[in-house]
């Protein structure tokens, strides 16, 4: 167990609607990271928080948006869905940026499965 | 930039045979390297790391890795590969300002008995 948790486990959604995935990091880590797992793309990098501000920004879409709230959990909100987002979403979470060289901590995924 | 590339994509090792998979990187800087496992169905877990010092690594599960600055390579060894080896590994480097980690597309591995 990573102490990371997200929600949901599961998701299944058409077309054109929006979804919210939830991540709650480990305790005490202050920095939150979203990647994208498809099977063509592998493990994208989509955004990293940092105590609330955004801190990097990778691959992700303008339809994609994320916040990092100040209980330091977050948000990955993704709209106006397309068949090619179904993927497997992770959160992830470390205890510093800016220099870290630190191992990021895993959530066990959010499957999105866009229809 | 940054990037990481693991040519096997999928690799058959019988148990009990030895193992070792490839990762080399692209980096500006001394990189911090790392290797996870994906078993099915759940999250990455970290096997080892590599900051500095001792370029020959130990990690959980009977793993090693040696980082060779002179081939930008990082390649994951087990002497004696155990059924429940069979997963997806990902080699990653990280060290950057921001502190995510790159990934490398993964390969996966299958053990026969």
């Amino acid at each position: 167990d990573s102490g990371v948790t997200q929600t949901p486990k599961h998701l299944i959604t058409a077309t054109g609607q929006r979804v919210t995935l939830r991540c709650s990091p480990r305790s005490g880590d202050l920095s939150v990271y979203w990647y994208q797992q498809s099977l063509d793309q592998g493990l994208q990098f989509l955004i990293q928080y940092y105590n609330g501000e955004e801190r990097a920004k990778g691959n992700i879409l303008e339809r994609f948006s994320a916040q990092q709230f100040p209980d330091l959990h977050s948000e990955l909100n993704l709209s106006s869905l397309e068949l090619g987002d179904s993927a497997l979403y992770f959160c992830a979470s470390s205890f510093r940026a800016g220099g870290n060289t630190g191992e990021l901590f895993f959530g066990e995924g959010s499957r999105l499965t866009v229809l | 930039a940054q990037s990481v590339t693991q040519p096997d994509i999928h690799i058959t090792v019988s148990e009990g045979a030895s193992l070792e998979l490839r990762c080399n990187y692209s980096y500006g800087a001394t990189p911090y390297l790392f290797w996870y496992v994906q078993s099915p169905g759940q999250g990455l877990q970290l096997l080892l790391k590599y900051f500095s010092g001792d370029t020959l690594v130990q990690g959980i599960k009977g793993f090693e890795a040696e980082f060779k600055r002179s081939q930008s390579s990082f390649n994951l060894r087990k002497p004696s590969v155990h059924w429940s080896d069979a997963a997806e590994y990902f080699c990653a480097v990280g060290g950057g300002s921001q502190g995510n980690l790159i990934f490398g597309k993964g390969t996966k591995l299958s053990v026969k008995p």
